[in-house]
């Protein structure tokens, strides 16, 4: 079945604990993306990959970091998270860029206290 | 950068009746896309509507653009309780394909 997929699915933590959602895809996908989504702000995006070994930012990038070692993984890292990074975080990926339609992963609910 | 804006923020309709939902956008796009999200799930996509396109179809949905008032629609026709959700346009601006960007969404809420 094609999909993605994103661990975990929920996450409470602690402000300074470094951590790693991680965000996997099966459909060789050369796109992949991150949002974070906040009541009343809708989706932003935070980085996104084009291709293997090829990151860029998004609009909300600060306190974020990615790495895309292979094309099925795109890790987010917040080294040291806090608070305002409370958030619902998605995962996305298409076949080549926001050209065409998005699969989005279940969703990372991440809570920092 | 918002730049899809829906239309209404919430709509509250019975089953059976059509729902139309309306995004505004601010800058030239390459095309304008429609999603649903059920209550905090992940995003489905609905239908990709090219800039060269004014309308399209998928089952019960039917998507227009007006590039000319930098506007699109989304009609669901014949609704059911299992369409409640909320609905997001996003655009693809970029020149090079790198990202979309969502509009705050409008909540469906269909009643039986």
């Amino acid at each position: 079945e094609a999909q993605v997929t994103q661990n975990p699915r929920y996450l409470i933590t602690v402000t300074g604990k470094k951590l790693t959602v991680t965000c996997s895809q099966n459909m060789n996908h050369e796109y992949m993306s991150w949002y974070r989504q906040d009541p009343g702000l809708g989706l932003r995006q935070i980085y996104y990959s084009m291709n293997v070994e090829v990151t860029d930012k998004g609009d909300v990038p600060e306190g974020y970091k990615v790495s895309r070692k292979e094309k099925r993984n795109f890790p987010l890292i917040l080294e040291s998270p806090s608070p305002n990074q409370t958030s619902l975080y998605f995962c996305a990926s298409s076949f080549a860029g926001s050209v065409y339609e998005q699969y989005f992963g279940p969703g990372t609910r991440l809570t920092v206290t | 950068s918002q730049q899809g804006e829906e239309d209404p923020q919430a709509l509250s309709i019975q089953e059976g009746e059509n729902a139309t939902m309306n995004c505004s956008y601010k800058t030239s796009i390459n095309n304008l896309q429609w999603y649903r999200q059920n209550s905090g799930r992940g995003l489905v996509h609905l239908i990709l509507i090219r800039s060269n396109e004014r309308e399209k179809h998928s089952g019960r949905l039917r998507v227009t653009l007006d590039t000319s008032k930098k506007s699109s629609s989304l009609l669901i026709t014949a609704s059911r309780a299992a369409d409640t959700a909320s609905y997001f346009c996003a655009t693809d601006a970029s020149q090079a394909g790198t990202a979309l960007i969502f509009g705050k969404g409008t909540t469906l809420s269909v009643s039986s």
